[in-house]
């Protein structure tokens, strides 16, 4: 089992740039969650999907933010045009159903200048 | 009012000390809980499910009331290594919903 795999791990970039953020599930996982982490705010559940499709993405913050998943090894979370204030660890997480447990990627630290 | 409600500490205690933490859910619907550990600049990892017999691993053990809507951690003979975040997880009864507790604090000192 390889786990949830993320990349980049990390991303620097400048403000305006767009930055896309990449996920693998587990496989057989078939519900993935992004979320955003910072100090000042915590975890913060973006959006998530069930079965590829987008379930709840109002903690999306704006419409510079966008996620994918096109099938059910791969989702992406795009932020186009970034923005300092973007700057935070983004994890992504899979689980097999409500019942079980969250398993989370190793996270892709963004800093923006 | 929070989904889940957790008291943020921090705990600073000797080794081989037993702490506890609680955490409290609002939706009396929610099927499943769980505690997570963080180190600092790492992902959140399971550290174990809860129960509603409870459970115990090791020297963690983790209690679910249904009653009061709440569930607590305990570790015994804290190491150094236990040193870390600890999060409250609550799956909510209406889907595929997850709520974190804020976290809390746990520092083992020598």
């Amino acid at each position: 089992d390889a786990g949830v795999i993320q990349s980049p791990r990390h991303e620097v970039t400048e403000m305006g740039q767009e930055v896309t953020l990449r996920c693998k599930p587990i496989s057989g996982h078939n519900s993935l969650f992004w979320y955003r982490q910072t100090m000042m705010r915590g975890l913060e559940l973006l959006i998530y999907f069930n079965n590829n499709v987008p379930i709840d993405d109002s903690g999306m913050p704006e419409d510079r933010f966008s996620a994918k998943m096109p099938n059910a090894s791969f989702s992406t979370l795009k932020i186009q045009p970034s923005e300092p204030r973007d700057s935070a660890v983004y994890f992504c997480a899979s689980s097999l159903s409500g019942a079980s447990p969250l398993h989370f990627g190793n996270g892709t630290r963004l800093t923006v200048t | 009012r929070k989904e889940v409600e957790q008291d943020p500490g921090p705990f600073n205690v000797p080794e081989g000390a037993t702490v506890a933490f609680n955490c409290t859910y609002s939706n009396s619907a929610s099927q499943s809980f769980f505690w997570y550990r963080q180190d600092c600049r790492k992902e959140p990892k399971l550290l174990m499910s809860v129960y509603s017999s409870g459970n115990e691993d090791g020297r963690f053990t983790a209690q679910l009331n249904r009653a009061s809507q709440y569930i607590s951690l305990l570790i015994r003979d804290s190491k150094l290594s236990d040193s870390a975040t600890y999060l409250c997880v609550v799956n909510g009864g209406t889907g595929n919903q997850f709520y974190f507790g804020t976290g809390t604090s746990l520092t083992v000192i020598p």
